[in-house]
């Protein structure tokens, strides 16, 4: 089973400044089946980027993925009050599985 | 619109069982690969187990800690997905996700739209 592993666990930011948050993979993943994943306190999930690096449909272009095998990045380039959130990444692998990071909590400074 | 609505949530003793159910609405339901994914208080995302579509085969795939105990169908002519749980221990108790597969270039791989959770609580 492919372990994520999500740096750092808290990132504390101000409104406007960069975010970057790491996705480290055990093994590689297959086919860069790496998703980003925003949820705020009392909601469900959001799908931010599949793929690594496609946004998903009405996502903002201030956030972006790229990476690839093991590592993996989430930039959101200048903070929004609304996305100070927990941002998680997941991992699809060849034996049909899904597992997901532990999250990273984005708070304000 | 897209909409997944889950329901049957609740208390329940250890050892014992539950069904969930999670009506979907503004998409063909029958095409959709399906998922449950739970969240315990105060923890991060687990994926439970999956349905693909019955022309996809109808595959049903688990996790590991749920294997044996947890079991997904769907009822395509009700559009609507089950999660029954039997053995239900208090490492269960979570917050349950029902989630379409998003697919894109041949493969679904990631999850969009999500419902807003039915919480499940084992205690005695």
């Amino acid at each position: 089973e492919i372990v994520l592993t999500q740096s750092p666990g808290t990132l504390s930011l101000s409104p406007g400044e960069r975010a970057t948050l790491s996705c480290r993979a055990s093994q590689s993943v297959s086919n860069n089946y790496l998703a980003w994943y925003q949820q705020k306190p009392g909601q469900a999930p959001r799908l931010l980027i599949y793929g690594a690096s496609s946004r998903a449909t009405g996502i903002p272009d201030r956030f972006s993925g790229s990476g690839s095998g093991t590592d993996f990045t989430l930039t959101i380039s200048r903070l929004e009050p609304e996305d100070f959130a927990v941002y998680y990444c997941q991992q699809y692998d060849t034996s049909s599985r899904f597992t997901f990071g532990p999250g990273t909590k984005v708070d304000i400074k | 619109e897209v909409q997944l609505v889950e329901s049957g949530g609740g208390l329940v003793k250890p050892g014992g069982s539950l069904r969930l159910s999670c009506a979907a609405s503004g998409f063909t339901f029958s095409n959709a690969w399906m998922s449950w994914v739970r969240q315990a208080p105060g923890k991060g995302l687990e994926w439970v187990g999956r349905i693909k579509s019955k022309t996809d085969g109808g595959t049903i795939d688990y996790a590991a800690p749920v294997k044996g105990r947890f079991t997904i169908s769907r009822d395509d002519s009700a559009n609507t997905l089950y999660l029954q749980m039997n053995s239900l221990n208090t490492e269960d108790t979570a917050v349950y996700y029902c989630t379409r597969a998003f697919c894109t270039a041949g493969s679904c791989t990631q999850f969009d739209p999500w419902g807003q959770g039915t919480p499940v609580t084992v205690s005695s």
